[in-house]
């Protein structure tokens, strides 16, 4: 069964250096989204991306975050400048179109310190 | 308004048990009502899921009941087992896209 994949599984950064996730979505998809879980919290919506550009962002998502799609396979999420409140969960999304269900990454752990 | 409000937090069910979590929202564009179930470790995996026009969706042991005039919406897991035991999360999905998520049920289901 196609799966989202993410990686590195988990990420140790220094306050202030820049990270970028990566995740391969479903091939047949075309939407993406980024979702992150602090520890012990509910998941939330990050952004969505669709035809290559953003489609949707909360006010998480401000000027430190970007999201890039470099080739036909790939969906990365950079944070320019870690602040240690990013350390959490932070999960990949694609569905197809027209169709509601999200599928999600097994998550890429951040621990900014 | 976007926010989805889940309760109870935690939950502890005997095997064989049914167990509850209940939803409740405010923003009547939400169009589409999931559910996902969480392992430790893991990313939310989909496990059923309901539009408003209907009320009631059963998969299995695995029943969503749904109030739209109360804009409230529930999950039951009948003869629940111990390998169910995990974080359960309601959604609602926004015509935008997004996914709001409550804040998640730890339910353990004991031997």
């Amino acid at each position: 069964e196609p799966e989202v994949t993410q990686t590195p599984s988990h990420q140790v950064t220094q306050m202030g250096q820049e990270v970028i996730l990566r995740c391969v979505p479903i091939s047949n998809h075309l939407y993406f989204y980024w979702y992150r879980q602090i520890l012990g919290q509910k998941v939330e919506f990050l952004v969505s991306f669709y035809n290559n550009e953003i489609s949707e962002k909360s006010e998480i998502f401000d000027d430190q975050f970007s999201v890039e799609r470099p080739d036909g396979s790939n969906f990365t999420l950079k944070i320019r400048s870690t602040k240690l409140e990013d350390s959490a969960m932070y999960f990949c999304a694609s569905k197809r179109i027209a169709k509601n269900i999200q599928y999600f990454g097994a998550g890429t752990r951040l621990s900014v310190l | 308004q976007q926010q989805v409000k889940q309760s109870p937090q935690s939950l502890i069910v005997q095997k064989g048990g049914i167990s509850i979590i209940n939803c409740a929202y405010e923003n009547t564009a939400f169009d589409y009502f999931p559910w996902y179930q969480q392992f430790p470790g893991k990313g939310p995996a989909l496990l059923i899921a309901i539009r408003p026009d209907v009320s009631e969706k059963k998969e299995g042991r695995f029943t969503i009941s749904f109030n739209k005039s109360a804009k409230q919406f529930s999950l039951h897991i009948m003869d629940s087992q111990p390998g169910d035991s995990a974080t359960y999360f309601c959604a609602a999905h926004h015509a935008g896209n997004m996914l709001t998520f409550g804040g998640g049920t730890r339910l353990m289901v004991k031997p």
